[in-house]
């Protein structure tokens, strides 16, 4: 199956500083979602975003399909962001394979 | 349009028990795909279901575990005989009929188990 690592696994910043996530997968996919698991658990679904680029506020991605990689940029953070950052790949087959996530702790 | 629906959120089951979790896709959505995340780890998938099919099972344990979407009613996911190490989240996903395109899966607020 398609394998996806996802770096670093932990990262913590000061709260304004900017950061870079990265989303590694093993195969052509067709589709890439990144999420957001906030500490009480909940799964936000972020972008959905095979390829190109999309920008959502603070928050933009970036896939290169050909490559294999996505990046997950976050501006300006606040500590609202803190929690895991989950990039999932789905191949022919419908399901997603995830990534084993980023923790992101920002410090006020 | 409300979202996925998954109930109960939380689930507390002896060791022996059944726990039965259910999953109601969004409006329109015919396919439904369950996930577990264990403690400290991402999520895994476990089942690819449509409207009375199995489409794919591949990532379910052999034993005590089985899922289901009839044609009326939610998607249910059960599991039978508990053990402590089912303890997690299980998260569910519903996504529309393929139009010659995947499309991108929704996910319900998952159903914390706890196993006593």
């Amino acid at each position: 199956g398609i394998q996806v690592e996802q770096s670093p696994p932990d990262l913590i910043l000061q709260e304004g500083a900017n950061s870079t996530l990265r989303c590694n997968f093993s195969d052509s996919v067709n589709n890439l979602q990144w999420f957001h698991q906030n500490p009480w658990g909940q799964l936000i679904n972020l972008f959905y975003i095979p390829s190109g680029t999309k920008q959502n506020g603070r928050l933009s991605a970036t896939t290169v399909a050909t490559e294999r990689y996505s990046l997950l940029y976050i501006s300006s953070s606040q500590t609202t962001d803190s929690g895991v950052y989950f990039c999932a790949v789905e191949g022919n087959a419908g399901k997603s394979t995830f990534g084993d996530g980023t923790t992101l702790t920002v410090k006020p | 349009n409300a979202g996925v629906m998954q109930n109960p959120r939380h689930l507390v089951r002896r060791r022996g028990q059944e726990a039965r979790l259910r999953c109601s896709p969004m409006k329109g959505h015919s396919h439904v795909y369950w996930y577990r995340q264990l403690p400290e780890e991402g999520l895994k998938f476990m089942v690819y279901l449509q409207k009375e099919n199995i489409i794919d099972e591949s990532g379910m344990p052999k034993e005590r575990f089985s899922a289901e979407f009839p044609k009326e009613g939610p998607s249910i996911l059960r599991i039978q005989q508990v053990v402590r190490g089912d303890s997690a989240a299980y998260f569910c996903a519903s996504s529309p009929p393929l139009a010659g395109a995947t499309d991108t899966q929704y996910f319900g607020p998952g159903t914390r188990l706890t196993v006593l």
